[in-house]
């Protein structure tokens, strides 16, 4: 099982390009989430399904979208980037309430 | 109503010293009280877990207290190693298939 995994590592955007994050799960969890992590701010929730063709917005949304078409995919959009998108963002799938975090995404917008 | 308060915000302890973080909640639906350890570079992963029909939970040298009067939860590490030093972080959901609120984080660096 490889678990959680996200692509890419590491990305630098220009303001206002676009780029989708991916990441993809191998252990069947219907539940799987978005999250930025900036110091001092924690964990923030951006996006979360609870199965495939279904999701709804976290706690900071903008700017953002997803989709899911499939239990194992669950990619994040970044529409026109901006430099206050500049974080770390994890991936994670659920089951039974524990989530199973990605190795993340550092993201830098210049 | 969502919030998850959590302290210290840093924390540091000598080699075999006992550390000790708090959280506070105030939604009384929450039922599940998770605490997840991240080191540098990596994403968190889940440490201990308790749920509101006991007050304390312990494994190895990890404990949770829990006061559910009170509306609070702690971690405990005992004989604290340099290698426990990471962020820590509390969390809380209600039932069902709902999102994790998490605490702001606790940097805990352990000192020889």
């Amino acid at each position: 099982n490889a678990g959680v995994t996200q692509t890419p590592k590491f990305q630098v955007l220009k303001t206002g390009q676009s780029m989708t994050l991916q990441c993809a799960q191998d252990m069947n969890h219907e539940y799987m989430s978005w999250y930025r992590q900036d110091p001092g701010m924690g964990l923030r929730l951006i996006h979360y399904s609870v199965g495939a063709g279904i999701t709804d917005q976290g706690e900071v949304p903008n700017g953002y979208n997803v989709s899911r078409s499939t239990t194992e995919d669950f990619p994040l959009r970044l529409l026109s980037a901006a430099p206050s998108q500049t974080s770390v963002y994890f991936c994670a799938s659920s089951y039974m309430g524990t989530q199973y975090f990605g190795p993340g995404t550092r993201l830098t917008v210049l | 109503q969502q919030q998850v308060k959590q302290s210290p915000q840093s924390l540091i302890v000598q080699k075999g010293g006992i550390s000790i973080i708090n959280c506070a909640y105030e939604n009384t639906a929450f039922d599940y009280f998770p605490w997840y350890q991240q080191f540098p570079g990596k994403g968190p992963a889940l440490l201990i877990a308790i749920r509101p029909d006991v007050s304390e939970k312990k494994e190895g040298r990890f404990t949770i207290s829990f006061n559910k009067s009170a509306k609070q939860f702690s971690l405990h590490i005992m004989d604290s190693q340099p290698g426990d030093s990471a962020t820590y972080f509390c969390a809380a959901s209600t039932p069902g298939n709902t999102p994790l609120v998490f605490g702001k984080g606790t940097r805990l660096s352990v000192i020889a």
